[in-house]
């Protein structure tokens, strides 16, 4: 079975240019979750989605960050127009139920904006 | 405020040694916690996790964490360490969010390197 996946692996973009990442959760999983690493620090939750809901989206930094999932499947968050402090590591998670349920994680994507 | 530490940026061990990484957590009830491990080019693999009952749980790879209430703790070991583990390791909490699910709390990470 696959595991989560997200692309693109890498993106260096200059400021006030759009970026688009993109997650696919393992297939049958409801949630999905968006969580930043920015460098050197911890790594942050962005929101959740439960199926195409969002159930929190509470770590969302500000209104330049559209996270969208439509479908329910796989995920799309955007960063118009990015910012240079927005660099750092984009992890996407999946996960199939409740509190208990592990948090599966893709390898993430690593955005530089110079 | 919910806070995860680990005090330890970086743990340099040689080969065949015993290891343990040090996490604190702050959090009003009872905690999820969770350790996770990211190799180079990775994403974050699940070591381990406690909700309740047994304090010491085991995990994969022959890593075991303890949770100690008292201590506000759950400390990573294993009794030898191989080449492979190098890694950065994290902690996290997971705190209740809207609905009943978790948004996972995590420390800065701890960087380990083993020498042979």
């Amino acid at each position: 079975e696959a595991g989560v996946t997200q692309f693109p692996s890498h993106s260096v973009i200059e400021k006030g240019q759009t970026v688009t990442l993109r997650c696919d959760p393992i297939s049958g999983h409801d949630n999905l979750y968006w969580y930043r690493r920015v460098m050197g620090k911890e790594i942050k939750f962005l929101l959740h989605f439960v199926k195409e809901s969002k159930q929190d989206e509470s770590g969302m930094p500000n209104n330049r960050f559209l996270a969208e999932r439509t479908g329910g499947t796989y995920s799309t968050l955007k960063v118009q127009p990015a910012e240079l402090e927005d660099s750092g590591v984009y992890f996407c998670a999946s996960s199939q139920g409740g509190r208990s349920e592990t948090q599966y994680f893709g390898p993430g994507t690593r955005l530089l904006v110079l | 405020a919910q806070s995860v530490t680990q005090p330890d940026i970086h743990i340099t061990v040689s080969e065949g040694a015993s290891l343990e990484l040090r996490c604190n957590y702050s959090y009003g009830a009872t905690p999820y916690l969770f350790w996770y491990v990211q190799s180079p080019g990775q994403g974050l693999q699940l070591l381990l996790k406690y909700f309740s009952g047994d304090t010491l749980v085991q995990g994969i790879k022959g890593f075991e964490a303890e949770f100690k209430r008292s201590q506000s703790s759950f400390n990573l070991r294993k009794p030898s360490v191989h080449w492979s583990d190098a890694a950065e390791y994290f902690c996290a909490v997971g705190a209740l969010s809207t609905g009943g699910y978790n948004k996972l709390i995590f420390g800065a990470g701890t960087r380990l390197a083993v020498h042979p």
